[in-house]
């Protein structure tokens, strides 16, 4: 059984640039969500989507974006990048809603110049 | 509201130690309590989770935690740590917002093994 699967999975912007990250879940799962990892603030939620609706939304700004399709695979978005949004997004997915047992994928890490 | 607090962002310990890590939780609802494992460059693995049953949940890897109301903590402990054992150890509570779950993780606690 494959798991989550990130891509890509290291990447460089600048800033002001906008970024789009993928995530393809465990065969099955319906929800996908996402995360923030940096080593100031640790692992923050981001969102979470089930059968393309978002279900929930962490504290950041709108510049995080993020979508689910049918097949749900997910991919969130970046606009007008920050040095600040340099860290490692996770993706993890679960077979239901709330926040259960999640897998999580390799993650990818984005830096901003 | 819902919090993780994992005490000491670093833990060391020599190879065939006991390890142990603390986890103390806050949460508004009967708490769904994890432990997650970090190897780098690597996602967050379950270790275990607590979700009201038996109070001492067995994981993986030789790894276990017992569930203590009284004192909201959920620690994780090992009887013999082994040098693969190092890693960033993740404690989680499943916790509301706006009528849905969502999962609040603690800061990390890094565990060194030493030969």
């Amino acid at each position: 059984k494959a798991g989550v699967t990130q891509t890509p999975r290291y990447l460089i912007k600048t800033r002001g640039q906008q970024v789009t990250l993928s995530c393809s879940p465990i065969s099955g799962h319906r929800s996908v969500s996402w995360y923030q990892q940096t080593p100031g603030q640790g692992l923050q939620f981001l969102f979470e989507y089930f059968s393309e609706t978002q279900r929930n939304k962490g504290n950041f700004p709108g510049r995080f974006s993020g979508r689910q399709f049918s097949n749900s695979r997910s991919e969130m978005n970046v606009s007008t990048l920050e040095l600040g949004d340099s860290a490692l997004y996770l993706c993890a997915s679960s077979p239901s809603s709330g926040a259960n047992v999640l897998t999580f994928g390799a993650g990818s890490r984005l830096t901003v110049l | 509201a819902q919090s993780v607090t994992q005490l000491g962002s670093h833990v060391s310990v020599s190879e065939g130690a006991l390890v142990l890590l603390r986890c103390n939780y806050s949460s508004s609802v009967p708490p769904y309590l994890f432990w997650y494992v970090q190897y780098p460059n690597q996602g967050l693995q379950l270790l275990l989770k607590y979700t009201s049953a038996a109070t001492l949940v067995k994981g993986i890897n030789g790894f276990e935690a017992e569930f203590k109301k009284s004192e909201t903590s959920f620690h994780l402990t090992k009887p013999s740590a082994h040098m693969s054992d190092a890693a960033e150890y993740f404690c989680a509570v499943r916790g509301t917002s706006g009528g849905s779950y969502i999962p609040t993780f603690g800061r990390g606690t890094s565990l060194i093994v030493h030969p």
